[in-house]
């Protein structure tokens, strides 16, 4: 059983475009962490979230932490090509430094 | 943030033969781990590398298959040992300083023939 549902698992769009990415859970999560992976290199950290309710904005990417905090979203804002990638949402249980990935959401902005 | 490298980036080993993964940080953390990526999909958590004892292994990887070692607050090592194809995967390792935020390495590349 997948502990974190990403979806979609697949989403290809043009440039220009907006798209939301949701990671779903019935488990509550300390935190919440996104993450973008490129072809050939490690996830990068794009954000942390840890409040229930929570929106942080990183430029034309908002990120929300649900009230219950056992679900969040990825809102990316006027797309570019750049924002291709492989999108992982990874949650935190108290008590426990480990992650519990999502499958991921593979990004494609076409041109 | 943490800057960690690792070293090999991408390897072609022969089946039967093992390979170490080193991983440095460029500062002290309290955690390190050890994950498997295959291609395009998600991060599977092989073992968490502690320092000063022994690592604790995720269900369905064994310390036989997959020795760590973790010396001091800075470095740590994988080993995958006695090759098979399916081993053939991305290996990456993650440092965490800050509770609960990992960084992550760009990962080592192996292809097992």
């Amino acid at each position: 059983t997948q502990l974190l549902e990403q979806s979609p698992q697949f989403l290809s769009i043009q440039e220009g475009e907006n798209l939301t990415v949701y990671c779903n859970s019935s488990s509550v999560f300390s935190s919440l962490q996104w993450y973008r992976q490129e072809p050939g290199e490690g996830p990068v950290l794009l954000v942390t979230v840890v409040t229930g309710g929570e929106v942080k904005k990183l430029k034309r990417l908002t990120f929300q932490f649900g009230d219950a905090r056992k679900d969040s979203s990825l809102h990316i804002t006027a797309a570019q090509t750049g924002d291709t990638g492989l999108y992982l949402c990874a949650g935190a249980q108290g008590g426990s430094e480990k992650l519990v990935f999502g499958k991921g959401t593979k990004l494609t902005v076409n041109p | 943030s943490a800057v960690i490298s690792q070293k090999p980036s991408r390897d072609i080993c022969q089946r039967g033969t093992s390979l170490t993964i080193q991983c440095q940080v460029d500062s002290q953390v309290t955690m390190m781990f050890w994950y498997r990526q295959q291609p395009g999909q998600s991060l599977t958590l092989i073992a968490t590398a502690n320092q000063g004892s022994e690592a604790t292994y995720e269900s369905g990887f064994v310390i036989d298959k997959f020795p760590i070692s973790r010396p001091n607050l800075t470095f740590s090592t994988l080993t995958v040992s006695n090759m098979s194809p399916e081993d053939s995967s991305i290996y990456l390792c993650s440092a965490d300083r800050q509770g609960e935020t990992q960084y992550f390495g760009p990962g080592t590349r192996l292809l097992v023939l």
